[in-house]
């Protein structure tokens, strides 16, 4: 079985332009969660979705944003980004949002000049 | 507020030696406890988890974990530590719900011939 994929794996972006991160959950899967992780740090809780519904969301700007599709692939968005914006950006999934631990895809690593 | 400490940035231990990593977490409900591994580059994998029941957990690759509630710890360790353990080990805390994981900030390991 495939496991949590994402793409692209990396990117470089200019400040002020928009990125768009995908993600496709493990088959079966509904609950896909997005974290940004920062070099040296750990990953930072930015959104859940669950049944194409938001779930939860981080203390992120609302320059972030997700949506989940009826298959249950996602998408992050970030617009005007910022220096600080780079980061690794984790996509993973889980059955449901009961069943905790994820299952995380490998990343796709962003780098904003 | 919610948060999991790690005190221990990186920690060098010897191939063949035994392996402890602290975590210490402040969470005011029952907490649901992971560790998960990440190699360079990579996601992140779940080694454990604890929800209720016994204290002491195991995983895979041979490690385990105790759940401390009077010091609200919850330690990994390894009897015996491969070259390829080597990588950045995080402790979580899942929050009552499932929407939201806090993750530490991760402790390096090297080891070391």
């Amino acid at each position: 079985d495939a496991g949590v994929t994402q793409s692209p794996t990396h990117l470089i972006k200019t400040r002020g332009q928009q990125v768009t991160l995908r993600c496709s959950p493990i088959s079966g899967h509904k609950s896909v969660s997005w974290y940004q992780q920062v070099l040296g740090q750990g990953p930072q809780f930015i959104f859940q979705y669950y049944e194409k519904e938001e779930r939860g969301r981080g203390n992120f700007p609302d320059r972030f944003s997700a949506r989940q599709f009826p298959n249950y692939s996602s998408e992050l968005n970030v617009n005007a980004l910022l220096l600080g914006d780079s980061a690794l950006y984790l996509c993973a999934s889980r059955s449901d949002p009961t069943n905790y631990g994820y299952t995380f895809g490998s990343g796709t690593r962003l780098t904003v000049v | 507020a919610q948060s999991v400490t790690q005190p221990d940035i990186h920690i060098t231990v010897s191939e063949g030696a035994s392996l402890e990593l602290r975590c210490n977490y402040s969470y005011g409900a029952t907490p649901y406890l992971f560790w998960y591994v990440q190699s360079p580059g990579q996601g992140l994998q779940l080694l454990l988890k604890y929800f209720s029941g016994d204290t002491l957990v195991q995983g895979i690759k041979g490690f385990e974990a105790e759940f401390k509630r009077s010091q609200s710890s919850f330690n990994l360790r390894k009897p015996s530590v491969h070259w390829s353990d080597a990588a950045e080990y995080f402790c979580a805390v899942g929050l009552t719900g499932g929407f939201k994981t806090i993750f530490g900030a991760g402790t390096r390991l090297f080891v070391k011939a």
